[in-house]
């Protein structure tokens, strides 16, 4: 069974500042991986959805790298801004049905 | 739709009744997912629904919880008898098919009092 980790649990940075998120899964037999934002009292957000081909994604100041063999993801926020505070959470396949969530990291951008 | 719909937002109900949660998918994605998230917790998978597939029942936590879905259309969500532990957010999520992007409705929030 699919299992997913990440670290660190929270995170508080100033604002301007490049940060780097982890993910971990224990099968690598995923076909993708997909990293949210979750807002208090909200649902979740779809940042990038990475393929098992791909190796990363970028979407504005996010990107998101996966390394399958060694059952890890990364997600880089650059020029980190006090609106990027939330959850960060990712999600891994599990046998290509549903996913798997890790417990999340949350995020703090102080002005 | 222009995104996951849920209702009711917000739901309060007292221990033993029936709760029916709905789900609108966005129009086209064959899968469709629950999830709940119980108050400073992760996310737990209840069930997913594919096509016409039979569905993956393998995450509802007892009996007392079902889901249908009619075709690639709406899904309902019930809990039978609910209890105290019920409470939670309920996330509903679809995605254009398998190993696509999912997207999330803004859930249902459940308090059983």
């Amino acid at each position: 069974k699919q299992e997913v980790t990440q670290i660190p649990a929270a995170l508080s940075v100033p604002e301007g500042e490049n940060l780097v998120l982890n993910c971990s899964f224990t099968d690598s037999a995923i076909y993708n991986l997909q990293w949210f934002r979750q807002d208090p009292g909200k649902g979740l957000t779809s940042l990038l959805l990475i393929q098992s081909s791909q190796r990363e994604q970028t979407s504005g100041r996010l990107n998101a790298s996966l390394d399958k063999s060694s059952g890890r993801s990364t997600l880089y926020i650059a020029a980190s801004q006090p609106g990027d505070s939330a959850t960060y959470l990712c999600a891994a396949d599990n046998y290509g049905q549903n996913f798997v969530f890790g417990p999340g990291t949350r995020l703090s951008v102080l002005p | 739709g222009a995104g996951v719909s849920q209702s009711p937002s917000n739901k309060v109900t007292e221990k033993g009744k029936d709760v029916e949660l709905r789900c609108d998918p966005i129009s086209g994605h064959t899968a469709l997912y629950w999830y709940r998230q119980r108050l400073g917790q992760g996310l737990e998978f209840l069930i997913y629904f594919q096509g016409n597939s039979a569905p993956d029942k393998s995450g509802l936590p007892s009996d007392r919880f079902s889901a249908e879905r009619t075709g690639e259309s709406v899904s309902t969500l019930t809990i039978q008898r609910t209890q105290q532990e019920d409470s939670a957010v309920y996330l509903c999520a679809s995605s254009l098919s398998p190993n696509k992007e999912a997207f999330f409705g803004q859930g249902t929030r459940l308090t059983v009092v």
